[in-house]
Protein backbone atom coordinates (compact mmCIF):
# COMPACT_ATOMS: atom_id res chain seq x y z
CA UNK A 1 0.00 0.00 0.00
CA UNK A 2 1.05 3.63 0.29
CA UNK A 3 1.86 4.37 -3.19
CA UNK A 4 2.27 7.70 -4.79
CA UNK A 5 2.19 8.34 -9.00
CA UNK A 6 3.75 10.75 -10.69
CA UNK A 7 3.60 11.75 -13.74
CA UNK A 8 5.46 12.57 -16.50
CA UNK A 9 8.84 10.64 -15.61
CA UNK A 10 10.87 13.03 -18.16
CA UNK A 11 9.40 16.08 -19.66
CA UNK A 12 11.56 18.51 -22.50
CA UNK A 13 9.90 21.50 -23.10
CA UNK A 14 10.64 24.82 -25.18
CA UNK A 15 11.68 28.11 -22.97
CA UNK A 16 8.72 29.99 -22.51
CA UNK A 17 6.54 27.00 -22.14
CA UNK A 18 4.37 25.55 -19.48
CA UNK A 19 4.83 21.93 -18.17
CA UNK A 20 2.77 20.47 -15.77
CA UNK A 21 3.32 17.19 -13.27
CA UNK A 22 1.01 15.32 -11.67
CA UNK A 23 1.28 13.27 -7.98
CA UNK A 24 -1.41 11.06 -7.47
CA UNK A 25 -1.54 9.38 -4.29
CA UNK A 26 -3.05 5.94 -5.26
CA UNK A 27 -4.60 3.67 -2.80
CA UNK A 28 -4.86 6.42 0.30
CA UNK A 29 -6.23 10.31 0.55
CA UNK A 30 -3.43 13.10 1.00
CA UNK A 31 -4.57 15.70 2.23
CA UNK A 32 -1.10 17.06 2.57
CA UNK A 33 1.49 16.61 -0.13
CA UNK A 34 4.76 18.04 -0.70
CA UNK A 35 6.97 19.22 -3.78
CA UNK A 36 10.71 19.03 -3.84
CA UNK A 37 13.31 20.08 -6.11
CA UNK A 38 16.81 18.33 -6.84
CA UNK A 39 19.66 19.43 -8.67
CA UNK A 40 22.49 17.31 -9.88
CA UNK A 41 24.37 15.27 -6.90
CA UNK A 42 22.35 17.24 -4.53
CA UNK A 43 20.14 16.89 -2.28
CA UNK A 44 15.70 17.73 -2.02
CA UNK A 45 15.10 21.61 -1.34
CA UNK A 46 11.56 21.74 -0.22
CA UNK A 47 9.29 24.04 -2.78
CA UNK A 48 6.15 23.77 -1.06
CA UNK A 49 3.16 22.03 0.70
CA UNK A 50 0.19 21.67 -1.03
CA UNK A 51 -2.62 21.36 1.28
CA UNK A 52 -6.44 19.90 -0.11
CA UNK A 53 -8.80 22.83 -0.53
CA UNK A 54 -6.69 25.76 0.26
CA UNK A 55 -3.33 27.80 -1.05
CA UNK A 56 -0.32 26.28 -0.96
CA UNK A 57 2.52 27.29 0.88
CA UNK A 58 5.53 28.22 -0.36
CA UNK A 59 9.10 28.10 0.90
CA UNK A 60 10.92 31.30 1.34
CA UNK A 61 12.48 32.14 -2.51
CA UNK A 62 10.13 30.12 -4.37
CA UNK A 63 8.05 32.10 -6.87
CA UNK A 64 4.41 30.96 -6.31
CA UNK A 65 3.67 32.47 -9.65
CA UNK A 66 5.81 30.18 -11.28
CA UNK A 67 5.20 27.70 -9.47
CA UNK A 68 1.87 27.21 -9.63
CA UNK A 69 0.25 24.17 -6.95
CA UNK A 70 -3.08 22.65 -7.02
CA UNK A 71 -4.53 20.14 -5.06
CA UNK A 72 -8.20 19.88 -5.77
CA UNK A 73 -8.53 16.35 -4.79
CA UNK A 74 -7.18 14.47 -1.76
CA UNK A 75 -5.32 12.38 -4.37
CA UNK A 76 -4.12 14.83 -6.84
CA UNK A 77 -1.59 17.63 -7.16
CA UNK A 78 -0.38 19.33 -10.03
CA UNK A 79 2.58 21.73 -10.18
CA UNK A 80 2.55 23.63 -13.12
CA UNK A 81 6.37 25.18 -13.99
CA UNK A 82 5.10 28.37 -16.12
CA UNK A 83 6.75 30.07 -18.71
CA UNK A 84 9.81 28.07 -18.44
CA UNK A 85 13.86 28.90 -18.74
CA UNK A 86 16.82 26.47 -19.00
CA UNK A 87 17.78 27.43 -14.99
CA UNK A 88 14.04 25.43 -14.26
CA UNK A 89 15.59 22.17 -15.60
CA UNK A 90 15.75 20.32 -12.75
CA UNK A 91 14.49 16.65 -11.04
CA UNK A 92 11.22 17.29 -9.20
CA UNK A 93 9.88 14.76 -6.78
CA UNK A 94 6.80 14.87 -4.70
CA UNK A 95 5.63 13.50 -1.55
CA UNK A 96 2.64 12.60 0.04
CA UNK A 97 1.63 11.85 3.63
CA UNK A 98 -0.57 9.09 4.88
CA UNK A 99 -3.06 9.68 7.61
CA UNK A 100 -2.94 6.41 8.51
CA UNK A 101 0.26 5.81 9.28
CA UNK A 102 2.19 8.14 11.57
CA UNK A 103 4.47 10.20 10.08
CA UNK A 104 3.60 8.46 6.75
CA UNK A 105 5.48 10.19 3.70
CA UNK A 106 5.72 8.21 0.60
CA UNK A 107 7.48 9.57 -2.46
CA UNK A 108 6.91 9.91 -5.93
CA UNK A 109 9.44 8.49 -8.83
CA UNK A 110 10.64 11.89 -9.77
CA UNK A 111 9.84 14.30 -13.04
CA UNK A 112 12.90 15.06 -14.44
CA UNK A 113 12.62 18.49 -16.71
CA UNK A 114 14.77 19.67 -19.05
CA UNK A 115 14.16 23.06 -20.80
CA UNK A 116 15.76 23.52 -24.20
CA UNK B 1 19.03 22.44 8.50
CA UNK B 2 21.78 21.08 6.15
CA UNK B 3 23.27 23.25 4.22
CA UNK B 4 23.68 21.82 0.49
CA UNK B 5 27.00 21.01 -0.88
CA UNK B 6 27.66 21.48 -4.45
CA UNK B 7 29.32 17.47 -4.32
CA UNK B 8 28.33 14.28 -2.49
CA UNK B 9 30.50 12.66 -0.39
CA UNK B 10 31.19 9.44 -1.49
CA UNK B 11 31.59 6.19 0.65
CA UNK B 12 33.42 2.70 -1.56
CA UNK B 13 32.91 -0.43 0.73
CA UNK B 14 33.47 -3.66 -0.65
CA UNK B 15 30.85 -6.33 -1.11
CA UNK B 16 30.52 -8.24 2.27
CA UNK B 17 31.80 -5.77 4.79
CA UNK B 18 29.19 -3.27 7.12
CA UNK B 19 28.78 0.16 5.90
CA UNK B 20 28.61 3.21 8.05
CA UNK B 21 26.85 6.53 6.73
CA UNK B 22 26.55 9.41 9.64
CA UNK B 23 24.77 12.47 9.11
CA UNK B 24 24.63 15.36 11.41
CA UNK B 25 21.40 17.38 11.88
CA UNK B 26 20.90 20.55 13.07
CA UNK B 27 17.24 21.25 14.63
CA UNK B 28 17.21 20.31 18.64
CA UNK B 29 13.67 20.09 18.33
CA UNK B 30 13.24 17.64 15.98
CA UNK B 31 12.08 14.25 17.08
CA UNK B 32 11.47 11.91 14.32
CA UNK B 33 14.64 10.87 11.65
CA UNK B 34 14.42 9.10 8.64
CA UNK B 35 16.81 7.47 6.07
CA UNK B 36 15.88 7.20 2.45
CA UNK B 37 17.89 5.77 -0.22
CA UNK B 38 17.70 7.22 -3.78
CA UNK B 39 18.76 5.67 -7.03
CA UNK B 40 19.57 7.44 -10.14
CA UNK B 41 16.43 8.95 -11.41
CA UNK B 42 14.08 7.51 -8.89
CA UNK B 43 12.25 9.08 -5.94
CA UNK B 44 13.75 8.40 -2.37
CA UNK B 45 12.94 5.32 -0.74
CA UNK B 46 12.40 4.56 2.69
CA UNK B 47 14.85 2.68 4.75
CA UNK B 48 14.28 3.13 8.51
CA UNK B 49 13.38 5.60 11.05
CA UNK B 50 13.63 6.54 14.76
CA UNK B 51 11.65 8.59 16.67
CA UNK B 52 13.91 11.11 19.67
CA UNK B 53 13.17 8.95 22.33
CA UNK B 54 15.00 5.99 21.14
CA UNK B 55 19.19 5.67 20.45
CA UNK B 56 18.58 2.83 18.38
CA UNK B 57 16.30 0.48 16.08
CA UNK B 58 17.46 -1.99 13.61
CA UNK B 59 16.07 -3.51 10.43
CA UNK B 60 16.59 -6.22 7.78
CA UNK B 61 20.33 -5.61 7.76
CA UNK B 62 20.30 -2.48 8.33
CA UNK B 63 20.85 -0.35 11.95
CA UNK B 64 20.00 3.34 12.58
CA UNK B 65 22.16 5.08 16.02
CA UNK B 66 20.97 8.86 16.74
CA UNK B 67 23.11 10.46 19.50
CA UNK B 68 20.92 13.34 20.46
CA UNK B 69 23.66 15.05 22.75
CA UNK B 70 25.76 15.77 19.55
CA UNK B 71 22.89 15.59 17.15
CA UNK B 72 24.42 12.58 15.20
CA UNK B 73 22.27 10.42 13.35
CA UNK B 74 24.05 7.21 11.55
CA UNK B 75 22.97 4.38 9.25
CA UNK B 76 24.35 1.01 9.47
CA UNK B 77 24.36 -1.74 6.25
CA UNK B 78 25.50 -5.35 6.81
CA UNK B 79 26.85 -7.48 4.68
CA UNK B 80 26.75 -4.45 2.13
CA UNK B 81 25.49 -5.48 -1.81
CA UNK B 82 25.93 -4.02 -4.76
CA UNK B 83 22.39 -3.83 -4.95
CA UNK B 84 22.51 -1.18 -2.03
CA UNK B 85 24.69 1.50 -3.96
CA UNK B 86 22.96 4.55 -4.17
CA UNK B 87 22.73 8.38 -2.75
CA UNK B 88 21.29 8.17 1.17
CA UNK B 89 19.91 10.63 2.90
CA UNK B 90 18.40 11.24 6.66
CA UNK B 91 15.78 13.56 6.64
CA UNK B 92 14.38 15.11 9.81
CA UNK B 93 11.08 16.11 11.52
CA UNK B 94 10.34 18.90 13.98
CA UNK B 95 7.52 17.25 15.28
CA UNK B 96 5.69 20.37 16.51
CA UNK B 97 4.81 24.34 15.34
CA UNK B 98 4.87 25.35 11.93
CA UNK B 99 5.98 23.26 9.64
CA UNK B 100 5.81 20.59 11.70
CA UNK B 101 4.69 18.02 8.85
CA UNK B 102 7.95 18.62 6.91
CA UNK B 103 11.14 16.75 6.36
CA UNK B 104 14.14 18.58 5.51
CA UNK B 105 16.67 16.47 3.94
CA UNK B 106 20.58 16.35 4.96
CA UNK B 107 22.97 16.05 1.93
CA UNK B 108 23.55 12.77 1.12
CA UNK B 109 26.52 10.22 1.15
CA UNK B 110 26.60 8.15 -1.96
CA UNK B 111 27.38 4.66 -1.48
CA UNK B 112 29.48 2.51 -4.17
CA UNK B 113 29.96 -1.30 -3.33
CA UNK B 114 32.99 -2.40 -4.84
CA UNK B 115 32.32 -6.30 -6.30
Amino acid sequence: GAVVSQHPSRVICKSGTSVKIECRSLDFQATTMFWYRQFPKQSLMLMATSNEGSKATYEQGVEKDKFLINHASLTLSTLTVTSAHPEDSSFYICSAMNPDRIYGYTFGSGTRLTVV
Amino acid sequence: GESVGLHLPTLSVQEGDNSIINCAYSNSASDYFIWYKQESGKGPQFIIDIRSNMDKRQGQRVTVLLNKTVKHLSLQIAATQPGDSAVYFCAENKGSGAGSYQLTFGKGTKLSVIP
